[in-house]
């Protein structure tokens, strides 16, 4: 199995917003709403900020949100702050009892 | 509050085995499956397995199936994971996390390293 397809890197300035998008197939992200993402700081464990696609954990704020449509699910962060910049990842069931993660992608703050 | 900490990290040799722990507070830990989930230094995240709350119940990704076991003590509050037979590219940091809805990662350790190096 191959990690779902995220862009390797994306960037904004503060207030503005960024979409990261995860590309699966029909048989994870497409078939299934048990899509989560991860943000992770530069040394430190990932954190959970959206599950069933579009929900979001106490305490994450409200700029970060998820979509998804067809194979591809998506994050987008409006209103950008600096310590927003961190690498983000996707997360998809895929059945048989498994996830699977995208590759990551790395925000940059400029 | 939810705390997890992963610990047994260290160098070894290829073709050896270690065992790593996952201590957990903070919640009924005998409520809750745990996830194991692997990154490699400067790469992506890699899940690795799942646990159920009884233990009973175990999934593990291709890459690890017939190395890598898992097994819970809920008497301890404890999660471990035996990794055996390994190799250069199971070098990583190893976290555990608390399962939310089956398939979510919801509270995550600070990792534990492992690395196979002659």
């Amino acid at each position: 199995q191959s990690a779902l397809t995220q862009p390797r890197s994306v960037s904004g300035s503060p207030g503005q917003s960024v979409t990261i998008s995860c590309t699966g197939t029909s048989n994870d992200v497409g078939a299934y709403n048990y899509v989560s993402w991860y943000q992770q700081h530069p040394g430190k464990a990932p954190k959970f900020m959206i599950y069933d696609v579009t929900k979001r954990p106490s305490g994450v704020p409200d700029r970060f949100s998820g979509s998804k449509s067809g194979n591809t699910a998506s994050l987008t962060i409006s209103g950008l702050q600096v310590e927003d910049e961190a690498d983000y990842f996707c997360c998809s069931y895929t059945g048989n009892d498994t996830v699977m993660f995208g590759g990551g992608t790395k925000l940059t703050v400029l | 509050q939810v705390r997890l900490v992963e610990s047994g990290g260290g160098v070894v040799q290829p073709g050896r085995s270690l065992r790593l722990s996952c201590a957990a507070s903070g919640f009924t830990f005998s409520d809750y499956g745990i996830h194991w989930v692997r990154q490699a230094p400067g790469k992506g995240l890699e899940w690795v397995a799942i646990i159920s709350s009884d233990g009973n119940h175990k999934y593990s990704a291709d890459s690890v199936k017939g190395r890598f076991t898992f097994s819970r003590d809920n008497s301890k509050n404890t999660l471990y994971l035996q990794l055996n037979s390994l190799r250069a590219e199971d070098t990583a940091v190893y976290y555990c996390a608390k399962s939310l809805a089956g398939w979510y990662l919801g509270n995550w350790g600070q990792g534990t390293l492992v690395t196979v190096s002659s």
